[in-house]
């Protein structure tokens, strides 16, 4: 079962302008919930992270926002850049184990 | 430390034969993970590690799988009679865990290829 879910496989944006990656949950004990993104061959790189008691995080060009009653987050990149061409996952976890990934979603900016 | 390291970066074998691949963790991380990506799929979870003790494994990981972590340190996952279906990028990650939520730093994964 998938307890985690990108439901946009892929997404183009024009550089310069905001990109919006979603993710929904079903599993309502996940408390902390991450962003990694992935180039070709290499492991995932942490981005961001939330906690389920705060409804946005914000670093740099990046932000991540969280509603719990949606069982929702996204993220924000503001401006997008070329450079942030890559595989963007949604991940959650509860009690502080395993982490629920989602299939990914793949970010193409357009110079 | 220059994070997590994982070893080989890629491995062909034939069906059948045995592989073992390596991570060695942050090293002050208590929690280290093992997990498969297949192409098209997120990570899917195996098994983790809280110091030496293991402590979950998933359904996926199956009585030809099995891993170690046997001082706390660096760990191995060892994969018996291959098979074309085990071909997947086996990544691994660490994490701090104590009181707080913290991420996990994953290594660069090991390719492993069955002809």
């Amino acid at each position: 079962d998938q307890q985690v879910k990108q439901n946009s496989p892929s997404l183009s944006v024009q550089e310069g302008r905001i990109s919006i990656l979603n993710c929904d949950y079903t599993n309502s004990m996940f408390d902390y919930f991450l962003w990694y993104k992935k180039y070709p061959a290499e492991g995932p790189t942490f981005l961001i992270s939330i906690s389920s008691i705060k409804d946005k995080n914000e670093d740099g060009r990046f932000t991540v926002f969280l509603n719990k009653s949606a069982k929702h987050l996204s993220l924000h990149i503001v401006p997008s850049q070329p450079g942030d061409s890559a595989v963007y996952f949604c991940a959650a976890s509860g009690t502080g184990n395993q982490f629920y990934f989602g299939t990914g979603t793949s970010l193409t900016v357009i110079p | 430390d220059t994070g997590v390291s994982q070893n080989p970066r890629h491995k062909i074998t034939k069906r059948g034969q045995n592989v073992t691949f390596r991570c060695d963790p942050i090293s002050e991380h208590n929690r280290l993970y093992w997990y498969r990506q297949t192409l098209g799929q997120g990570p899917e979870f195996l098994t983790y590690f809280q110091n030496e003790a293991q402590l979950e494994k998933s359904r996926l990981l199956s009585d030809r799988f099995s891993a170690e972590r046997p001082k706390g340190s660096f760990s191995t996952l060892e994969i018996q009679r291959t098979e074309q279906g085990d071909s997947a990028m086996y990544l691994c990650a660490s994490r701090l865990q104590g009181g707080m939520n913290t991420e996990a730093f994953f290594g660069q994964g090991t390719r492993l290829t069955v002809v």
